[in-house]
């Protein structure tokens, strides 16, 4: 099936600093979403995105929908302890929605 | 709270048991799906309805998994005799429509012993 390549798999930051992580696929989506998942929770949605070349923030996070369409990309600005969880992309493809393996977060503090 | 809702949030059983779990969707949603989450991967998904009916149900594991949405609303996902394998975190989410935004809820973790 159609999957979402995320990158890098797990991080290690120091608190302050600034993340950057990404999603590839080999085909076209229409839509990008990122979310947030902390353990033993389900993921929550941190930014939805509708348009090739799209920015969008919410606080301290920003995405952006590449221009190909086949990759978007997620930024975290002066990291805090609380950024800690699994990140994952996720578009439509045929009737659902296909997730990536997800990026692991830890911020020292 | 008018978010997705899973029960029971935790499952633990013996091989060869049914299970069921329950979702109650947001309630404007019209899209309902389930979710399976293993270790270290992204949630895969299993089944999803329009209202009530079932438009994707190819992807469930094994015929021993099946999912109902009788009256639109509530969704049940049922597992029979289980196995070890089937270990995991079963997520439920909703959404209004099919390119949307998913909401997801706490999910429903299964051991089985």
């Amino acid at each position: 099936g159609q999957q979402l390549n995320q990158s890098p798999q797990s991080m290690f930051i120091q608190e302050g600093e600034d993340v950057s992580m990404n999603c590839t696929s080999s085909s076209i989506f229409n839509t990008w979403l990122w979310y947030k998942q902390d353990p033993g929770e389900g993921p929550v949605l941190l930014i939805a995105l509708y348009k090739a070349g799209e920015l969008t923030s919410n606080g301290r996070l920003t995405a952006q929908f590449g221009i190909t369409r086949k990759d978007s990309f997620l930024n975290i600005s002066a990291s805090i302890p609380s950024d800690v969880g699994i990140y994952f992309c996720a578009g439509p493809f045929n009737n659902d929605m296909r997730f990536g393996a997800g990026t692991r977060l830890t911020v020292k503090p | 709270d008018t978010g997705v809702s899973q029960d029971p949030r935790h499952k633990i059983t013996k091989r060869g048991q049914n299970v069921t779990f329950r979702c109650d969707p947001i309630s404007e949603h019209n899209r309902l799906y389930w979710y399976r989450q293993t270790l270290g991967q992204g949630p895969e998904f299993l089944t999803y309805f329009q209202n009530e009916a079932q438009l994707e149900k190819s992807r469930l594991l094994s015929d021993r998994f099946s999912a109902e949405r009788p009256k639109g609303s509530f969704s049940t996902l049922e597992i029979q005799r289980t196995e070890q394998g089937d270990s995991a975190m079963y997520l439920c989410a909703s959404s209004n429509y099919v390119s949307g935004e998913l909401f997801f809820g706490e999910g429903s973790r299964l051991t089985v012993l």
